[in-house]
């Protein structure tokens, strides 16, 4: 079975900052993984996702994840963070195209300004 | 992208009552739903896996025969909470599968008091 975990509930940085917001995956197989951002009361937002293309995916709102296999991991960074990227992210893995999900744990994010 | 419409956003309703969620694929279709639910500060939880025209998957542990779940289109899926109690209070999200990916619905907050 495939998981994911998120490291770090809860990520703070200030405006103008570097985000980096870490994830650690598992599966025996090739996995897919995306990363999705939940405003409060709203569902999920693709961000990107990594479907064994290019291992470094660019998604929106100036968002990216590389793919390490090496390390199993895909983090998401952001250069920039800006105020209205304050919300919920969560990484999550499958291991075949369009199929059920499984989620990490979410991380908490907060932008001071 | 494609887009899940879920309705209604949220509801209130009395312990003992039933509510119906219902999600529509608007441009695409969805062979087959998922259903998540949501507790506070919590990550996503599958609750079932809906095939269009058959029965649903129900997780472990998720009572069937208070969760019904049908999926008569490839664009219609609807959950209903039968005899809701104050526990079933949740944020429960739906989710089409596309292609490549899944499609999020906005989510319904139901609260049962």
């Amino acid at each position: 079975a495939q998981s994911v975990t998120q490291l770090g509930s809860h990520v703070s940085v200030s405006e103008g900052a570097l985000v980096l917001l870490r994830c650690n995956y598992s599966s025996s197989v090739p996995p897919y993984l995306f990363w999705y951002v939940q405003y409060p009361n709203q569902g999920l937002q693709l961000l990107l996702k990594y479907t064994s293309a290019a291992t470094l995916v660019k998604g929106i709102n100036g968002f990216e994840a590389e793919f390490k296999k090496s390390e199993t991991s895909f983090h998401l960074t952001k250069p920039s963070a800006h105020m209205s990227d304050a919300a919920e992210y969560f990484c999550a893995v499958t291991i075949t195209s369009g199929s059920r999900l499984t989620f990490g744990e979410g991380t908490q994010l907060t932008v001071n300004p | 992208g494609a887009v899940v419409s879920q309705h209604p956003s949220w509801v209130i309703c009395k312990s003992g009552t039933s509510v119906k969620i219902e999600c529509r694929s608007l441009d695409f279709q969805a062979t087959t739903m998922f259903w998540y639910r949501q507790f506070p500060k919590q990550s996503l939880m599958l609750m079932a896996t809906s095939n269009e025209g058959s029965k649903a998957t129900y997780e472990q542990g998720v009572e069937k025969d208070k969760f019904l779940i049908n999926h008569a289109s490839l664009t219609l899926s609807t959950l209903t909470v039968t005899s809701a109690h104050p526990e079933d209070s949740s944020f429960y999200i739906c989710s089409g599968r596309g292609d490549t990916e899944a499609f999020f619905g906005q989510g319904t907050r139901l609260t049962v008091v």
